[in-house]
């Protein structure tokens, strides 16, 4: 079964807004790590923190990760339309290997309209 | 340095034939897995591989079969394809403590 589960399912904002999406997991974690789809492409990996991490910064993307709720978020600031895409949050299992065994959630489409 | 490659990037099987998915990468990562992503299904895990010679199964293995006998490469191979497995496959690979990277994936259809 699946292990994170985002929130919400779709996301429709205004360019220049901020967007927070949201995932929950269900076993101990090493690390939680937040993909990015682009329609008809591969993921890519957009930020990676790890369970003795509380919060992580890259450019416009601000992730903070609660291990007490098994929750985390993504926030971009300032989103463009180019950040429409599908987000996914992944986990890395604490018992199977440090990253070795990668868990995703079904994702989020996030629109940013012009 | 051309990341993860996967070929085909399309492919249309007859039911009950068999064929081998094609993953490579060229970062020396020990890491390597096989996503099937299927719509509202997010990615599911089907095998995946700590290093050379160790592999092991994920969410779905079912019908598919891995190896690992070099780092650079982790073919999946389909038994005997069946309609339910018509899907686009992701591979990636990764490092420890590291994201993955992903190849541009192979869409397949079976009929």
């Amino acid at each position: 079964s699946q292990q994170g589960e985002e929130d919400p399912q779709a996301l429709s904002i205004q360019e220049g807004e901020n967007a927070t999406m949201n995932c929950s997991y269900k076993t101990s974690i090493n690390n939680l790590q937040w993909y990015r789809q682009n329609s008809g492409r591969g993921l890519v990996h957009l930020i990676l923190i790890r369970s003795n991490e509380r919060e992580k910064h890259s450019g416009r993307l601000r992730v903070t990760l609660d291990t007490s709720k098994k929750s985390s978020s993504l926030l971009i600031t300032a989103s463009r339309a180019a950040d429409t895409a599908s987000y996914f949050c992944a986990t890395a299992d604490l018992y199977t290997g440090a990253n070795s065994k990668l868990t995703f959630g079904k994702g989020i489409t996030l629109s940013v309209r012009p | 340095n051309a990341g993860v490659t996967q070929t085909p990037k399309f492919q249309v099987l007859k039911t009950g034939q068999s064929m081998t998915l094609q993953c490579a990468q060229d970062m020396n990562h020990e890491y390597m897995s096989w996503y099937r992503q299927d719509p509202g299904m997010g990615l599911r895990l089907i095998h995946y591989s700590v290093g050379a010679g160790i592999t092991d199964q994920g969410e779905v293995p079912n019908g598919y079969n891995v190896s690992r006998s070099t780092t650079e490469d982790f073919p999946l191979r389909l038994l005997s394809a069946a309609p339910s497995q018509t899907s686009v496959y992701f591979c990636a690979s990764s490092r420890q403590g590291h994201g993955y990277t992903f190849g541009s994936g192979t869409r397949l259809t079976v009929v």
